[in-house]
């Protein structure tokens, strides 16, 4: 089986930054990507990491570590915006995607 | 005008009855992908199709089937509602080509109510 554990709520402030956490156990792993879901809406696509390390997109970072069966999304200069869920979803075998439960990020004046 | 459309956008059902969610998109993806979301159990996957005659079974595809009826459209049926179906579902697509669909695209759901 897999399973995927993220937190399912974190608070921080305008300006902070904040790191959400994935751990996986999962076999066939192809790669780790991130959705964003703001309420009431459609998930949308944030990043993805194939291979360990770091991608940077704009304020957004996400890093994977295969070994640790690890990942985070790192979001930096927070803004009331990014208030949103966020979705970790681990790739297996024929595009197979399994997703967390999500973590609601509150950002606070 | 969006990439990928869901009809319809919100339905209430009775019990037993059958009902028909329908995707299509624009993005001239060949992958499509159906999702029911629950609060506190995120994305599940139901079905999905690699093209118009490949169609496989997700983690929870009792209870569900699908028609892919071109590559652009990809419905999902419900032969006999119960009320533990009720959830929002998503369609979705990706571009295939990769193993991989590392980006899905997803459409604006469908909140479905079974009384």
């Amino acid at each position: 089986g897999q399973s995927l554990e993220q937190p399912s709520e974190v608070t921080a402030v305008e300006g902070a930054i904040v790191q959400i956490n994935c751990t996986y156990q999962t076999s066939g792993f192809y790669g780790l990507s991130w959705y964003q879901q703001h309420d009431g809406g459609a998930p949308t696509f944030l990043s993805y990491n194939g291979l360990d390390g770091l991608e940077e997109t704009g304020r957004f970072s996400s890093f994977l570590s295969r070994s640790d069966s690890y990942g985070y999304l790192l979001l930096q200069e927070l803004q009331m915006k990014d208030s949103a869920s966020y979705f970790c979803a681990v790739g297996r075998g024929f595009n197979k995607f399994y997703f967390g439960s999500g973590t609601k990020l509150n950002v606070k004046p | 005008d969006a990439d990928v459309t869901q009809t319809p956008r919100n339905r209430i059902t009775k019990t037993g009855k059958r009902i028909m969610l329908e995707c299509s998109q624009t993005k001239g993806h060949d992958r499509m992908y159906w999702y029911r979301q629950d609060p506190g159990l995120g994305l599940r996957l139901i079905y999905y199709s690699f093209d118009v005659k490949d169609i496989n079974k997700g983690e929870i595809s009792d209870g569900y089937s699908v028609s892919r009826q071109a590559q652009a459209k990809f419905s999902l049926s419900l032969e006999s509602a119960i009320p533990n179906q009720t959830a929002l579902y998503f369609c979705a697509t990706g571009p295939g080509g990769e193993m991989f669909d590392n980006e899905q695209f997803f459409g604006p759901g469908t909140r479905l109510t079974v009384l």
